[in-house]
């Protein structure tokens, strides 16, 4: 499965939109982009996934680029329960989640 | 639904000992389970696919005889830390497959061990 790159580490405003970047410049034509994120001590929750059109649910969007070498995550406003670690993961269906180092997110009151 | 537990949430025990965790899945069946183990500030890394039925297939670098898989049945996988270390404290996290939806993976809570 391809690798990604984060950002260790991001600030938002409580109420504002968090937007979280992903790379995955080696993305092949079959590999999903998944999001998980971690709360301290408790185990990943899935966000959204996608191929190449842009996804959206009841907890955000995903936005991928064209060429799918990149990604955005979108929590539309950020509250401050959404402080966690966000995961971006490549994938093909039926493999394994690999987990990289993810982003760790803090909203700010 | 889609939920997977862990028991127990967090275990203490001595060095030597043998310790086992279980992962369930409470309403849905999973043929396929994974384990995970995090060490403080680092990310979930996998150590183990456990498939029901047969025999777990594990990560380079993860000792089988130490980290005992079994998933005897579609709900139910037990991972158990034989002759535990103090360097094997860490979070245990399952996840599982629903047969429904295979794209999908339900992790579960975890599973705070502490060896001293």
């Amino acid at each position: 499965d391809a690798k990604t790159t984060q950002p260790t580490s991001m600030d938002c405003a409580e109420g504002r939109a968090a937007n979280l970047p992903c790379n995955h410049s080696t993305i092949s034509g079959n590999e999903y982009v998944y999001w998980y994120r971690q709360i301290h001590s408790q185990g990943p929750q899935y966000i959204i996934h996608g191929l190449k059109n842009n996804e959206t649910n009841e907890m955000a969007s995903l936005i991928i680029t064209e060429d799918r070498k990149s990604s955005t995550l979108i929590l539309p406003h950020a509250t401050l329960r959404d402080t966690a670690v966000y995961y971006c993961i490549v994938r093909a269906l039926g493999n394994q989640f690999y987990f990289g180092t993810g982003t760790s997110l803090t909203v700010i009151p | 639904g889609a939920v997977v537990s862990q028991h127990p949430s967090w275990v203490i025990c001595k060095s030597g000992t043998s310790v086992k965790i279980e992962c369930r899945s409470l309403d849905f069946q999973a043929t396929t389970m994974f384990w995970y183990r995090q060490f403080p500030k680092q990310s979930l890394m996998l150590m183990a696919t456990s498939n029901e039925g047969s025999k777990a297939t594990y990560e380079q670098g993860v000792e089988k005889d130490k980290f005992l898989i079994n998933h005897a049945s579609l709900t139910l996988s037990t991972l158990t830390v034989t002759s535990a270390h103090p360097e094997d404290s860490s979070f245990y996290i399952c996840s599982a497959r629903d047969l429904r939806t295979p794209d999908e993976q339900y992790f579960g809570p975890g599973t705070r061990l502490t060896v001293t």
